[in-house]
């Protein structure tokens, strides 16, 4: 396993309460990424990291923030969530493309559901 | 254990056969593609990838091949085996994106028959 551990894996709130989901690596990749999965649409990249405090927005960034401190984490945040962010968060790593592309690497998901 | 897809093609395949999982690509210009294996309740596992100055790649019991001509991807598993029940994912990256970014297809979930 890629040594990336999501936490928590299962999360149950209320609309307009913030949610921060946590992503740890162990490693030392560069880029990190945040994922939506959902019945019908497949993986949905919702932001991206590409260092530490270098972040960017993917397809479906709308209503999430990201923040990356260190190296091995990556935070993903709901300031105020909506039923329509329910859904399984995965985080994914990889390392620099420095001799070609390098695959993703993707944690276990949090399950995540807004009532 | 939960479903990633509602609407998923399925292949099955009874044990020992062969199985072949197709992927159509979208990009001309996509330059690597990924095969994932998701089971049920856990995240997506990386099985084989391609660069696109390759037609075939083998791994063990998996071979990918890359038909660049009419953008198809094929995943083949060997001596198909329960364990390998689970919904398969192509994935590949465009160039001039930043971040090693992938563009993921909508998946097939192999059943495999005892």
């Amino acid at each position: 396993d890629a040594g990336i551990t999501q936490s928590p894996r299962h999360k149950v709130t209320e609309t307009g309460t913030p949610v921060t989901l946590r992503c740890h690596q162990t490693e030392n990749h560069r880029y990190m990424y945040w994922y939506r999965q959902d019945p019908g649409h497949g993986l949905r990249l919702i932001h991206y990291s590409y260092g530490v405090k270098d972040t960017d927005k993917g397809e479906v960034s709308d209503g999430y923030s990201v923040s990356r401190s260190k190296t091995e984490d990556f935070l993903l945040t709901l300031e105020s969530a909506t039923s329509s962010q329910t859904s399984v968060y995965f985080c994914a790593i990889s390392e620099s493309p420095r001799g070609g592309n390098q695959p993703q690497h993707f944690g276990d998901g949090t399950r995540l559901s807004i009532l | 254990g939960e479903s990633v897809g509602l609407h998923l093609p399925t292949l099955s395949v009874q044990e020992g056969d062969n199985s072949i999982i197709n992927c159509a690509y979208s990009n001309s210009a996509s330059d690597y593609f990924i095969w994932y294996k998701q089971e049920s309740g856990k995240g997506p596992q990386f099985i084989i990838d391609i660069r696109s100055n390759m037609d075939k790649r083998q791994g063990q019991r998996v071979t990918v091949l890359l038909n660049k001509t009419v953008k198809h991807l094929s995943l083949q598993i060997a001596a198909t085996q329960p364990g390998d029940s689970a919904v398969y994912f192509c994935a590949e990256n465009r160039p001039n994106n930043a971040g090693n970014m992938l563009t993921f297809g909508g998946g097939t979930r192999l059943m495999v028959k005892p």
